[in-house]
């Protein structure tokens, strides 16, 4: 069964500086995709990058990268120069492709809790 | 382009009645999944859809069930609520065939009384 694993319930950083959540993941899919999402008090997950396991270069998207660490079974979320407005609950997630193409349903951590202090 | 949305965005149920939620995914998205997320846990799969036809399903009770219509929109259907259905629920739309990423909309909180 697919299992994914935040083993940090809450982090904090200080505005400006850099934070990392870590994430660990067990799938027996060769074909899996890493997913980072975020959860303001608002309620509305918002994708913040994806990672195609089968690429070796670790994605970014601004301020946000990731380290995958395919043969652990690791993918942690690095958010650099962090902002008030990055502090949300961050999931790690999981999903292979399915047999018809299309998305396989996604297999996500507990969550953790970013405070980012002024 | 509009996001995901779903609605109601509150509702509030007592045990043992019915409830259905609806979601309509982005323009153009084929695939709808369908997650319930109870508070200070990370969502949980429940239904996926995909021209139609269900293509996953979660673990959960014939209680819940779904569908999906011909514009691709979508309805969970929650029978004999009982207090543990209270939660968020979420649904996610994809394009489909070779797209991965699904994108998810603001949620439907359900407290069940």
């Amino acid at each position: 069964a697919q299992t994914v694993t935040q083993s940090q319930p809450e982090m904090s950083v200080q505005e400006a500086e850099t934070v990392t959540l870590s994430c660990t993941y067990d799938t027996s899919e060769s074909d899996y995709y890493l997913f980072w999402y975020k959860q303001p008090p608002s309620r509305q997950m918002i994708l913040v990058i994806r990672q195609e396991a089968y690429k070796q270069q670790n994605a970014t998207e601004n301020r946000f990268s990731v380290n995958f660490q395919k043969a652990a079974k690791s993918f942690s979320l690095k958010i650099s120069d962090s902002q008030l407005g990055d502090a949300a609950m961050y999931f790690c997630a999981e999903g292979g492709s399915n047999a018809w193409g299309g998305s396989e349903k996604l297999v996500f951590g507990k969550g953790t809790k970013l405070t980012v202090n002024p | 382009d509009a996001g995901v949305t779903q609605s109601p965005t509150h509702l509030i149920k007592t045990r043992g009645q019915q409830v259905t939620l609806r979601c309509s995914p982005i323009s153009g998205h084929k695939s709808v999944s369908w997650y319930q997320q109870v508070l200070g846990q990370g969502p949980q799969f429940i239904f996926q859809y995909y021209e139609k036809e269900e293509r996953g399903r979660g673990n959960f009770p014939d209680r819940f069930s779904a569908r999906q219509f011909p514009n691709y929109s979508s309805e969970l259907n929650v029978n004999a609520l009982l207090l543990g259905d209270s939660a968020l629920y979420l649904c996610a739309s994809s394009p489909g065939r070779d797209q991965e990423t699904q994108y998810f909309g603001p949620g439907t909180r359900l407290l069940v009384l």
